[in-house]
């Protein structure tokens, strides 16, 4: 089946340690994006990235890198930068501009 | 400043009943509106989406949709509603412009009462 896989489920960090999220999709999508989920304020934008080797902040992007070497991976780096990271994080993607997002099921990130 | 509002925080029904869950939007251009469902600890599931033609929109497990140009409106509905729907709603906008950014309302829980 097609879709897109984040992994882990559950992710801990320590205080000054960077911390990397995965998100892959078999769905030949060009576009990916990463969002923040905390409660009581919807999906806030980190990242996105429309082509591969190229990619657009967001609303929230501070705090956070990605890369998008392969069409199929687009990672996310919380660095040590961010001092707020406990959220849960969402991957997406998308084909062409008017078809819907598809979303993985998450990592939650917590502060150890 | 493009936006999206879902202005309840929660809707309760009682099971049976028809639902609204409300959403409006303020974009430039014309409008790609989407709504999702997420439940516990997943990620958010496809409803339905307006990009033209009828302004009533039909999607997965009985909801629609209808688009209102003047109202600037998106509302989701369901005539009968079932305890499973019980969840949290998203409405999300885009644009014609293809920047292929969404904007998410702030979600709306949902609760079905039986």
């Amino acid at each position: 089946d097609g879709g897109i896989t984040q992994s882990p489920k559950y992710l801990f960090r320590k205080e000054g340690q960077n911390v990397t999220l995965s998100c892959e999709q078999n769905l030949n999508h060009d576009a990916m994006y990463w969002y923040r989920q905390d409660p009581g304020q919807g999906l806030r934008l980190i990242y996105y990235s429309q082509i591969v080797n190229d990619f657009q902040k967001g609303d929230i992007a501070e705090g956070y890198s990605v890369s998008r070497e392969k069409k199929e991976s687009f990672p996310l780096t919380v660095t040590s930068a961010q001092k707020n990271p406990t959220a849960f994080y969402l991957c997406a993607s998308m084909g062409q501009g008017s078809q819907p997002q598809h979303f993985g099921d998450g990592t939650r990130l917590s502060i150890l | 400043a493009q936006s999206v509002a879902q202005p309840e925080d929660q809707v309760n029904v009682a099971e049976g009943n028809p639902l609204t869950v409300k959403c409006t939007y303020s974009v430039s251009g014309n409008p790609y509106l989407f709504w999702y469902v997420q439940y516990p600890n997943r990620g958010l599931q496809f409803l339905l989406k307006y990009i033209t033609g009828d302004n009533l929109v039909k999607g997965s497990y009985g909801f629609e949709a209808e688009f209102n140009k003047s109202q600037t409106s998106f509302h989701l509905k369901k005539p009968s509603a079932l305890v499973s729907d019980s969840a949290l709603y998203f409405c999300a906008a885009t644009t014609t412009s293809g920047t292929y950014k969404y904007i998410f309302g702030t979600g709306t829980r949902l609760k079905v009462l039986a």
